[in-house]
């Protein structure tokens, strides 16, 4: 079993949907889990952090993070074409340890 | 302006060839880290560096090699050992200071290396 699974999509919506991205993990010790976006043929850049489990918001943007079923989630409310990217989830147990990245899922969000 | 630069953006090299990718931050991270990422793959971390003149392998170094004399620099070099070297390669620096507990890792806009 993969650290950190994650589906590769592709996935694509319509224009206004909510869109549910998510990962599953196997190591008990990830405290830290973040969501990264990626435009094709770019770098990835950072778009949420949880610490530890619970939610947090950022305008369209939710991330929660189930610890007990080591699960988080990614959520993007009234998704918008230029949401079309690449979104990999990584985690790691402690500030100074690597990261762990998961595979990415593509999503397309069409007008 | 403050960032990761990696060049060049586009490199082509010969089977059998050894070819160096640079990457450089001003941002004054201590560590610095290389990843590959391939279709369908995820980001697969190849070399990693907490401090100068030291660093740690990472999932996928074979056929790899990486050195850290300066603060801001972390090249790497593919060998002509490395059997698949056709990727996209992406670098990435984080602070490990402060009190965040966050240990975000900015990244630079790659570099696409193809084996003729």
């Amino acid at each position: 079993q993969k650290e950190v699974e994650q589906d590769p999509g592709p996935l694509s919506v319509p224009e206004g949907a909510i869109v549910s991205l998510n990962c599953t993990y196997s190591n008990s010790a990830f405290q830290y889990f973040m969501w990264y976006r990626q435009y094709s043929r770019k770098g990835p850049e950072l778009l949420m952090y949880t610490y530890s489990s619970g939610n947090k918001e950022d305008g369209r943007f939710t991330a929660q993070v189930d610890k007990s079923s080591k699960y988080i989630s990614l959520f993007i409310r009234d998704s918008q074409p230029s949401d079309s990217a690449t979104y990999l989830c990584a985690m790691s147990g402690g500030r100074n340890t690597p990261l762990v990245f998961g595979k990415g899922t593509r999503l397309s969000v069409i007008a | 302006d403050g960032g990761i630069t990696q060049s060049p953006k586009y490199l082509f090299r010969k089977e059998g060839q050894n070819v160096t990718l640079s990457c450089e931050q001003n941002l004054n991270h201590d560590a610095m880290y290389w990843y590959r990422q391939d279709p369908g793959q995820g980001l697969r971390l190849i070399y990693y560096s907490q401090i100068v003149n030291d660093f740690q392998k990472g999932d996928i170094a074979e056929g790899y090699s990486v050195s850290r004399e300066k603060k801001e620099s972390f090249p790497l070099t593919v060998t002509s050992a490395q059997k698949n070297p056709t990727a996209f390669y992406l670098c990435a620096s984080t602070s490990l200071q402060g009190r965040s507990s966050l240990n975000e890792q900015f990244f630079g806009p790659g570099t696409r290396l193809t084996v003729l």
